[in-house]
Parts: structure tokens; C-alpha cells; sequence
């Protein structure tokens, strides 16, 4: 079965780096993906990292993958207040997304 | 393209009556998943069609709830008789790729009050 699991919140400054962490049970996923969800939004996209890869990065935000520990972690450099919103980790087993609780990001000033 | 794109935005019914809630899939995508978040359960998938059929509806919660895809191009999620605890937003997603794809994208999600 799939078990993703995540902190619920994050309190970060504006301008810092923001760290989100999420584990993972389903050696099997292909792949690991992070979703953004602002208030009364949809779930968009971020960004996604393929099992066999450690690390990826676009502009601000870098992925780290740890397969071995099943770890998977979203940097965002240079926090900005439009950051703030629900993240969410989320692992694919064939068609199925598993998704975690999410972590609440507050940017304050 | 507009995206995904889902009706109503919000409801509120009584307890006992019939709610439908409709998606409209990205066009050319050829899978689609029925999520449903709440504060308790997080998200839950409920149903996935793969080119208009059912293939695995395990997450659908009991014999309430039934899912409909006539065309690639409309899907309805419906609740008879709906009751307190089916409040929650509905979110349809959409994807292009056999076996779900690479992303899924979400329509903005149709926010469900049940009284």
C-alpha cells in the first residue's frame, strides 16, 4: 500500500530558503511529484523527479530524491510571500497519484 | 485550452438529495481521475477512467456514489442520497498519457455542503 507522509506546517521568512520533506513507503513509484495548492485553488503542478534521479532543479525550486531512504524533499530559494500556500507530495504506482496531508507554508515579512 | 474544468463550483444541498457534479477533461486527454479532499482523509482518489471506462473505482466510498464518463469529453460524479459527511471539495483531474501520465491536472474543484 501507500503510505506518503508529511510535516503540516512551515513558517519561513521572506527572502529565506524553505525546506518541505516528505517520506514515502511504495519502492515501486515511478514517479514523485509536488503539487501547490493556494487557497480555494485546484492542485498545480510544480514540479516532478523520476525514481532513477537524485536531484532536480528549476529556477527557484530544487528536488532531492533519497531512494535508498525514501525521502523526498522540495527547496524553494528566495522565499517569496506568493509562496505561501498548501504543498503537497505526491508518489505514482502506475496511474495511481498517493498523496500526502500537506504542508501549510505561512511566508511572513 | 482552458484547462479542466469542473460545475458547479459550490454546492450546498439538503441531506437526501441528489447532487451531480461535472467535469469537462483537458480535450485529448484520455485519462480521468475523480479526488475528493477533506480536512480528516486528505485527498482520496476515488475513481480513474482510462479512454471512458471505469478501471479501478475501489476508492468510491459505498453504493452512493457512482461515476460516469458517456464521452471523452464529460464526466459526472453523482451522489444519491448525499448526506453530512459527503461534505468536501471534489476535485476532476485530467491527463493525456495510457496509464495516467506524466501529470495530472486539476480543475479548480467543486466545493460540496451538505446540510
Amino acid at each position: 500500500g501507500e503510505d506518503v507522509e508529511q510535516s503540516l506546517f512551515l513558517s519561513v521568512r521572506e527572502g529565506d530558503s524553505s525546506v518541505i520533506n516528505c517520506t514515502y513507503t511504495d519502492s515501486s513509484s515511478t514517479y514523485l511529484y509536488w503539487y501547490k495548492q493556494e487557497p480555494g485553488a485546484g492542485l498545480q503542478l510544480l514540479t516532478y523527479i523520476f525514481s532513477n534521479m537524485d536531484m532536480k532543479q528549476d529556477q527557484r525550486l530544487t528536488v532531492l530524491l533519497n531512494k535508498k531512504d525514501k525521502h523526498l524533499s522540495l527547496r524553494i530559494a528566495d522565499t517569496q510571500t506568493g509562496d505561501s500556500a498548501i504543498y503537497f507530495c505526491a508518489e505514482k504506482d502506475d496511474y495511481k497519484l498517493s498523496f500526502g496531508a500537506g504542508t501549510t507554508v505561512t511566508v511572513r515579512a | 485550452d482552458a484547462g479542466v474544468i469542473q460545475s458547479p463550483r459550490h454546492e450546498v444541498t439538503e441531506m437526501g438529495q441528489e447532487v451531480t457534479l461535472r467535469c469537462k477533461p483537458i480535450s485529448g486527454h484520455n485519462s480521468l481521475f475523480w479526488y475528493r479532499q477533506t480536512m480528516m482523509r486528505g485527498l482520496e482518489l476515488l475513481i480513474y477512467f482510462n479512454n471512458n471506462v471505469p478501471i479501478d473505482d475501489s476508492g468510491m466510498p459505498e453504493d452512493r456514489f457512482s461515476a460516469k464518463m458517456p464521452n471523452a469529453s464529460f464526466s459526472t460524479l453523482k451522489i444519491q442520497p448525499s448526506e453530512p459527511r459527503d461534505s468536501a471539495v471534489y476535485f476532476c483531474a485530467s491527463s493525456s498519457e495510457k496509464r495516467g501520465g506524466t501529470e495530472a491536472f486539476f480543475g479548480q474543484g467543486t466545493r460540496l455542503t451538505v446540510v
